[in-house]
Order: C-alpha cells, then structure tokens, then sequence
C-alpha cells in the first residue's frame, strides 16, 4: 500500500482567514482525492485533484473556496479559503489507481482543522 | 449518483462474539466495495474490499458477503477483540481506484472486555 502522510496534522484557525493542507505519498499514483469529513459524520468527495489540470469538484463544493493543486504524481494541495466555523472538519486525502497489483484507494492520516 | 445505506449505526458486542455491519447501495453499475475502519484520530484504513464477480471473501476473523441481485454487503467479524473497536464504514464505486468512493454513515463499533 501507498504511505500518505498530511500536514499540518491539525490546527486551529481565525474565521477568514486561509489554510493550505499538504498530501505527500512515497510513490506515484495515478488518481488523488480530497474527501471532508465533518464532525461525527462520513466521508463526503470534495474534489479529484488532476495532475497539470484543474480539479474535478463534486456538487456543492467550488474552487473559489477549495483551490487545489496538483503538479506532479506525489503531491498535491487543497486550501481551505475563507474560514468559517462551518469548516472546521477533517480533511482527507486519498490516492487511487492499481497499487499491489490490484485497484484500490487509500487515505491519508487526516488534518483536523478547528476554525473559530 | 450513487447512495449508500448502513446499519446500524452503533453496536455493541461482548468480546469473542461477532458483529454485523450491513449496507445497501443503488447504483447496479457499482463493482468494488471497500470496507475502512477508522479509529480515534485517525484517517480510514483500508480491512477488507469484494469486487462484483464475488459472493465473498475472508480474511481471518473479517469476512464480506456481497448480493448483487438485492445490491446489499455485510462486514463480519468473527471473535471480536477489544482492538477491533472503531468506526467502520461501507463504501461503493464504479471503480476500484480510479472512481470517487461513496460511503456509508458509519458503524461505530465497541467491543467490550
């Protein structure tokens, strides 16, 4: 399986202001995901991030509010724009393609973002 | 788009017996069905997955069954075990990898010693 790793971790953040999250995984992959998890709920799909290309972004969310950056098989940002408290989540990140001979997806460890 | 179902939403078993997470989806054209079990504080780990030309796979104490016909698949878990305490959730997709994955609710599970 793909090691994912996140940063920051966690933090917390004034209401209007911005925060960009970092997706690294050790090998290269063909699809990246960013997935929103609020408070006690499931995974909702943000937004497939697209290597040299804009994002693909689900109903309901845009780009103004969640640019997103993707400029090589192993990274990729999301930035959450803007801040409410309505965003305070966790945001995933997740990679997909074939991986150990099989087609799969796999999450990173989250960032817990807290916005007052 | 596709929709997925699961229940129950909280279970709780004495240790050594076994629990029974079961889903439904809409979508005919779905064929993988991932099973992640997220613990406190942590991103969703991949347990066990079935594809569409299945019925059901096991691994040690984790088993999935899949019913294409009724588009419904349950997790079980045999001898539970304080670890295996967490939230677990179902999920579907046109495509193992390469497709968004669309969840269930979530099944928070607690084993108890």
């Amino acid at each position: 399986s793909a090691v994912i790793s996140q940063k920051p971790s966690r933090d917390i953040c004034q209401r209007g202001t911005s925060l960009t999250i970092q997706c690294q995984v050790d090998s290269q992959v063909t699809m990246m995901f960013w997935y929103r998890q609020q408070p006690g709920q499931s995974l909702t799909l943000i937004a497939t991030a697209n290597q040299g290309s804009e994002a693909t972004y689900e109903s309901g969310f845009v780009i103004d509010k969640f640019p997103i950056s993707r400029p090589n098989l192993t990274f990729s940002t999301l930035t959450v724009s803007n801040m409410s408290p309505e965003d305070s989540s966790i945001y995933l990140c997740s990679v997909g393609g074939e991986m150990g001979g099989q087609e799969t997806q796999y999450f990173g460890p989250g960032t817990r973002l807290l916005v007052l | 788009g596709e929709n997925v179902e699961q229940h129950p939403s909280t279970l709780s078993v004495q240790e050594g017996d076994s629990a029974v997470i079961k889903c439904t989806y809409s979508d005919s054209a779905s064929n993988y069905f991932p099973w992640y079990k997220q613990e406190l504080g942590k991103g969703p780990q991949l347990i066990i997955d079935i594809r569409s030309n299945v019925g059901e796979k096991k691994d040690q104490r984790i088993a999935v069954t899949l019913n294409k016909t009724a588009k419904h698949f349950s997790l079980h878990i045999t001898e539970t075990q304080p670890e295996d305490s967490a939230v677990y959730f179902c999920a579907a997709t046109l495509s193992g990898g390469y497709q968004k994955v669309t969840f269930g609710t979530g099944t928070k599970l607690q084993v108890i010693p």
